[in-house]
């Protein structure tokens, strides 16, 4: 089993609804969760970092976090065709992984106009 | 200009050749990181350093070496590159506390004939 797993895609979703992707974690002490969002050929760009239990949003993209279920979600909502790329999951798995982030594989999301 | 500044962007060689990849950083963070990432295979870490005399091997580091020339430099060498060696590298930092980000550098194409 990874470490982070994320379905890969693609999530196919049209302009204007939520796209919802999913991140599970292998690490119960794990602390920290990010998103990233990385166009083609580009570098991961940070979204969001969530910490503790629930939801943060941010604009129109929301996290979610729940511990216990080892799992975090992002969603996006009123998507655009400029949300079109490839989102990875981080997750600081602590001491253990030497404090470091692991990386899903990420997941591609294509925008339909 | 770029916080974290990758050289070269792009560079094709030859197998056998000796290649260093540079990172440098005005963000004054004490950890930097190398990647690699291969399609479908998300980022795989090749080696990371906390702080000047910290060095540590990722999960790929074979075939691979770094210098942490300051605080703010960071250097990947490929002593002897091969064809399977061809990807796309970025250098990330992030501070000195665990539960932190980390942030990209533009990364470098490099492609070995």
């Amino acid at each position: 089993q990874k470490e982070v797993e994320q379905n890969s895609g693609p999530l196919s979703v049209p302009e204007g609804a939520i796209a919802s992707l999913n991140c599970t974690y292998s690490d119960r002490v794990s602390q920290s969760f990010f998103w990233y969002r990385q166009y083609s050929g580009k570098s991961p760009e940070l979204i969001m970092s969530i910490y503790s239990n629930g939801d943060k949003e941010d604009g129109r993209f929301t996290a979610q976090l729940n511990k216990a279920s080892q799992y975090v979600s992002l969603l996006i909502r009123d998507s655009q065709p400029s949300d079109s790329a490839t989102y990875l999951c981080a997750v600081n798995l602590g001491r253990a992984a030497g404090n470091k982030l692991t990386f899903g594989g990420g997941t591609r999301v294509l925008v339909k106009p | 200009d770029a916080d974290v500044t990758q050289t070269p962007r792009n560079r094709i060689t030859k197998t056998g050749k000796r290649i260093m990849l540079e990172c440098s950083q005005t963000k004054g963070h004490d950890r930097m990181y190398w990647y690699r990432q291969d399609p479908g295979l998300g980022l795989r870490l090749i080696y990371y350093s906390f702080d000047v005399k910290d060095i540590n091997k990722g999960e790929i580091s074979d075939g691979y070496s770094v210098s942490r020339q300051a605080q703010a430099k960071f250097s990947l060498s490929l002593e002897s590159a091969i064809p399977n060696q061809t990807a796309l590298y970025f250098c990330a930092t992030s501070p000195g506390s665990s539960d932190q980000p980390q942030h990209f550098g533009d990364g470098t194409r490099l492609s070995i004939l």
